[in-house]
Parts: C-alpha cells; sequence; structure tokens
C-alpha cells in the first residue's frame, strides 16, 4: 500500500513565525501536492511538484513556498505565518502525470496560528 | 472553465436506506472523475474512479457510482447506507484542459453526509 506520512498531525505557531510542513511518500511517486482545507472551500492546491527540484503553482500559491530535494520528500514552507493561514494542511501523491492516476493522501496537518 | 459541482452541502438517510451523494461536471475532451471520502480528522481515501467502459463504476466500501454523458453527472451512490458511511465526500475531475495540467485535479467543495441510526 501506498504510504504518505505527513510530519505532524497539530500545530500551533506564532504570527510571523517561519513554518515548515514536511510530507514523505515511500512510493517512488513522481509528482507530489500540498492542498489546504477549510469548511466551505473544498480543497485548494497550493503547489505541486512534478519531479526532484521542480515545481508549479497551484490556485493560491501565495504566502507560501515549497522545497522538494528528494524524490520522496515534499516540503511546504510559510515563510511568515499570518491567521489565515490556519488550515487543515493535506499532501498527496501519484505515481505518474497519467490521467488515471489516483491521488494518495496523507493524514493532514492542522495548523493554528495566533 | 471546467467545473465540478456537487450541489449539497450535506445528505441525511437512515441506516439501511439507499444513498446518493451527487456530481456534476464540465469539461473539455473526455471527463476522469474521482470519488473520494474522508472521515473525521483524516486524510482523504481514494473510494473509486472513471476512466473508460462501463458507466457503473463500482468502488471501495460497497459503494458505486453512475457516469451519466449526457446529463454531465457521477453521481455516488450505496444501496444500504450504514452509520459509519457519515464522512465527508469529494467529487473530482481530472483537468484536461491544458497538457501541462494534466497532473491537477478539480476538486467539488464537498458533501457531508450524515447517516441516522
Amino acid at each position: 500500500d501506498v504510504k504518505v506520512t505527513q510530519s505532524s498531525r497539530y500545530l500551533v505557531k506564532r504570527t510571523g513565525e517561519k513554518v515548515f510542513l514536511e510530507c514523505v511518500q515511500d512510493m517512488d511517486h513522481e509528482n507530489m501536492f500540498w492542498y489546504r482545507q477549510d469548511p466551505g472551500l473544498g480543497l485548494r492546491l497550493i503547489y505541486f511538484s512534478y519531479d526532484v527540484k521542480m515545481k508549479e503553482k497551484g490556485d493560491i500559491p501565495e504566502g507560501y513556498s515549497v522545497s522538494r530535494e528528494k524524490k520522496e520528500r515534499f516540503s511546504l514552507i510559510l515563510e511568515s505565518a499570518s491567521t489565515n493561514q490556519t488550515s487543515m494542511y493535506l499532501c498527496a501523491s501519484t505515481r505518474t502525470s497519467g490521467y488515471q492516476e489516483t491521488q494518495y493522501f496523507g493524514p493532514g496537518t492542522r495548523l493554528l496560528v495566533l | 472553465a471546467q467545473s465540478v459541482a456537487q450541489p449539497e452541502d450535506q445528505v441525511n438517510v437512515a441506516e439501511g436506506n439507499p444513498l446518493t451523494v451527487k456530481c456534476t461536471y464540465s469539461v473539455s475532451g473526455n471527463p476522469y472523475l474521482f470519488w473520494y471520502v474522508q472521515y473525521p480528522n483524516r486524510g482523504l481515501q481514494f473510494l473509486l474512479k472513471y476512466i473508460t467502459g462501463d458507466n457503473l463504476v463500482k468502488g471501495s466500501y460497497g459503494f458505486e457510482a453512475e457516469f451519466n454523458k449526457s446529463q454531465t453527472s457521477f453521481h455516488l451512490k450505496k444501496p444500504s447506507a450504514l452509520v459509519s458511511d457519515s464522512a465527508l465526500y469529494f467529487c473530482a475531475v481530472r483537468d484536461t484542459a491544458n497538457a501541462g495540467n494534466n497532473r491537477k485535479l478539480i476538486w467539488g467543495l464537498g458533501t457531508s453526509l450524515a447517516v441516522n441510526p
């Protein structure tokens, strides 16, 4: 089974802090994704990566950056956390870029910015 | 523009009754459709997908979905609901409008299913 893990289930940070969210997948997947999930807004794509050191902006990249130094690991960085970044963050991966590919999700990180 | 709509924010059904969670879509080209489920405080789990072939797709936990091209719908169904089916359900479609974006999914806003004992 594919396993996608996220470094923390819950995080509490203060405004202005730099925050790192880590995601690791164990199935050699090419593509990895970061979403945020907010009530009534569904899932919104922040960034995705289709290869090591490659990244593309999603729908809401402002205030975020990402890093993919190794194939299995995709990090989301909040350069200066703000209260409007309080959310559930979900990481996902897919094996290839084919249309039929299923996204596999981690358990999520619930971030509270005070 | 490509889009996915889940017209119901919440669906309530009694245990043992059939359930339907609705999804309609708008895409250019062939649709690649997915259903995911999210149990409380968990990540999303894949339920089923339609790529091509039979219009009735069977998935995990006894769920199935019916693809209807003329109505551009992909409704999720289950013949007999369980209390444990209570969760948030998301419909998604592959973004096929731009070859560079074929890795992305377009998501519905989700439907909260409550199955009452």
